[in-house]
């Protein structure tokens, strides 16, 4: 079965400063979609960014990006010019591409951020 | 914001009370979901369902029950909470095809006393 491992259960980052949340995953799985969805406290989780394995090409989505390293099986998160309004759980999400029904979650990391 | 919705929001109940946690959504998606998470943790998906009259359990084993007779309704039920059952509880959707995008509920807070 699928795992996704995020190895910083917290980290902190000072407004308009860059962080890198970190995201391993284990698959046999050529084509599969990977995922960070961000959480506020008490607010709704919602999607951030979006990666297709078979695409080389890292997403980008404002001041979010990713490092996607197929063959490490690693898919990091970079917010870049950090906000206030970014501090939430951020969760690393995999999709196989064939069990589609299948989302697999890592743990999560609590951003923190300091004006 | 994703149409997914879920009622109540924050339910505080006595132990041996029977609940139904409602989620609906308007985007016509075959495939829900829920999710149990304590706050600030990890999700564990306890149900989920292809479409009308499918329902699977997930990967976490759980004392509730789930029905799909509309596409856009599936709700939870437990027959008798218990302070065990105290957690968050969050409904997702998303449309059937390779790699889609989970939407997700704003979620139901339980607390059972």
């Amino acid at each position: 079965a699928q795992t996704v491992t995020q190895s910083q259960p917290e980290m902190s980052v000072q407004e308009a400063e860059t962080v890198t949340l970190s995201c391993t995953y284990d698959t046999s799985e050529s084509d599969y979609y990977l995922f960070w969805y961000k959480q506020p406290p008490s607010r709704q989780m919602i999607l951030v960014i979006r990666q297709e394995a078979y695409k080389q090409q890292n997403a980008t989505e404002n001041r979010f990006s990713v490092n996607f390293q197929k063959a490490a099986k690693s898919f990091s998160l970079k917010i870049s010019d950090s906000q206030l309004g970014d501090a939430a759980m951020y969760f690393c999400a995999y999709r196989g591409g064939y069990n589609n029904n299948d989302m697999r979650f890592g743990a999560g990391t609590r951003l923190t951020v300091k004006p | 914001e994703a149409d997914i919705y879920q009622t109540p929001r924050y339910l505080v109940i006595g132990t041996g009370k029977k609940i139904t946690l409602e989620c609906s959504q308007t985007m016509g998606h075959d495939k829900m979901y829920w999710y149990q998470q304590d706050p600030g943790m990890e999700l564990h998906l306890i149900h989920y369902s292809y479409g009308v009259n499918s329902t699977e359990k997930g990967d976490l084993s759980s004392e509730s029950t789930v029905s799909r007779i509309r596409t856009e309704h599936f709700p939870l039920t437990l027959e008798s909470a218990r302070p065990s059952h105290t957690s968050q509880y969050l409904c997702a959707s998303n449309s059937d095809g390779l790699g889609e995008t989970q939407y997700f509920g704003p979620g139901t807070r339980l607390l059972v006393l």
